[in-house]
């Protein structure tokens, strides 16, 4: 299954847009890019996901390019309670054994 | 929105002695999960379960054994804990809908072990 390249932090002022990259160069055409969040030591929360088109949900917008091979999260207006590790996983049918990586911790500045 | 219920939320335990985390989910979903995950660290596949009478070991080896006789619950046993198995334990559910089905996970046990 494809793996994800994350960087391991941002920083992101409050209020501002909060841009996300991840990158997927090896991800096969039946793959979903997910994104995932985890505030301090909770379960990780889901945020969204989609196989080839833009998605976008009361939580955030997912753009993806063209050819696949990355993608960004986008939450628009970051509050502090966005302070997490996101994680950009990818998974097809028949694959349970989902990669979740390190992340990118993202700190919300006041 | 999927309810995932883990019990207990943090466990202090002895060496040697079995415990059972308990996971359950109200949605129905087929697919469940168990991972583990270290301080500050990545997530880790220790078990996880098609359907009923079905389980499956993970990416990480664990000393640990699941059960799935009902759908809605999927427990996970320790016969004798180790401070090693000091770690917390995730547990996550899906629909069975190929890819297009996203995890919704419990907020965890944190297990120490003395």
């Amino acid at each position: 299954d494809a793996k994800t390249t994350q960087p391991p932090s941002m920083d992101c002022a409050e209020g501002r847009a909060a841009n996300l990259p991840c990158n997927h160069s090896t991800i096969s055409g039946n793959e979903y890019v997910y994104w995932y969040r985890q505030i301090h030591s909770q379960g990780p929360q889901y945020i969204i996901h989609g196989l080839k088109n833009n998605e976008t949900n009361e939580m955030a917008s997912l753009i993806i390019t063209e050819d696949r091979k990355s993608s960004t999260l986008i939450l628009p207006h970051a509050t502090l309670r966005d302070t997490a590790v996101y994680y950009c996983i990818v998974s097809a049918f028949g694959n349970e054994k989902l990669t979740f990586g390190t992340g990118t911790r993202l700190t919300i500045i006041p | 929105e999927a309810d995932i219920y883990q019990t207990p939320r943090y466990l202090v335990i002895g060496t040697g002695k079995k415990i059972t985390l308990e996971c359950s989910q109200t949605m129905g979903h087929d697919k469940m999960y168990w991972y583990q995950q270290d301080p500050g660290m990545e997530l880790h596949l220790i078990h996880y379960s098609y359907g009923v009478n079905s389980t499956e070991k993970g990416d990480l080896s664990s000393e640990s054994t699941v059960s799935r006789i009902r759908t809605e619950h999927f427990p996970l046993t320790l016969e004798s804990a180790r401070p090693s198995h000091t770690s917390q334990y995730l547990c996550a559910s899906s629909e069975d809908l190929g890819g297009n089905s996203p995890l919704h996970f419990g907020n965890g046990t944190r297990l120490t072990v003395t």
